[in-house]
């Protein structure tokens, strides 16, 4: 079975300070895809980003990175310079690789939340 | 905006009653997913279709039921509500690439 664990419930920072979310994972397959997902006070999931197995390339992409490492199976995402608009529930997902197998398995998520 | 559209936004009903909710995947997306998401439970699959047959099925109710149309357009059915059944429910559509898009949601009371 999957399992995906965020153990930080809520995280406060004040503007301008970085903030890293940390995302495990559980897996048996040796093809799967990791997800970060958004959720704004406003309600919807806005999706951030999509790694698979076989990248273990950091991404970076403004403000936002991701440091993927199998070795430890985590997937963690760092907002440098935080915003208030960052403010919102992050989920990491992770899913298999085609058919039954895609559908997402979530984390409980992390609140950010960004202060002045 | 995801390309994903789901309606109604809101929805308020009662107890035993049965709701019919709508989604519309991105033009072009032949899968189509429902999630529940709770307090309790957090964010959960119900069921995925792919042009129009059901593929994976997750924790969903027996009193819940889905279907995808020939227009790809997906309705999940609830019936016989419960108090417990009040949640935001996602659809999301994906194309071939493993991701997800998800619409707004419908936001479901039951009282």
């Amino acid at each position: 079975a999957q399992k995906v664990t965020q153990a930080q419930t809520e995280i406060s920072v004040v503007e301008k300070e970085d903030v890293t979310l940390d995302c495990v994972y559980e897996t048996r397959d040796t093809t799967y895809y990791l997800f970060w997902y958004k959720q704004p006070p406003s309600g919807e999931l806005v999706f951030l980003i999509r790694r698979n197995s076989f990248d273990e390339q950091n991404e970076i992409s403004g403000r936002y990175s991701w440091n993927f490492q199998k070795s430890t199976s985590s997937f963690n995402f760092t907002i440098t310079a935080s915003q208030v608009v960052d403010s919102a529930v992050y989920f990491c997902a992770l899913s298999g690789h085609t058919g039954t197998a895609s559908k997402l398995t979530f984390g409980t998520g992390t609140r950010l939340q960004v202060t002045l | 905006d995801s390309g994903v559209t789901q309606t109604p936004k809101h929805l308020i009903t009662a107890t035993g009653q049965r709701v019919t909710l709508r989604c519309s995947p991105r033009s072009g997306d032949l899968s189509v997913y429902w999630y529940q998401q709770s307090l309790d439970q957090g964010l959960q699959f119900l069921i995925q279709y792919y042009n129009g047959e059901e593929r994976a099925k997750g924790n969903i109710l027996e009193r819940f039921s889905a279907q995808q149309f020939p227009d790809l357009h997906s309705e999940l059915n609830l019936s016989s509500l419960e108090l417990g059944d009040s949640a935001l429910y996602f659809c999301a559509s994906s194309g071939g690439a493993n991701e997800q898009f998800f619409g707004p949601g419908t936001r479901l009371t039951v009282l």
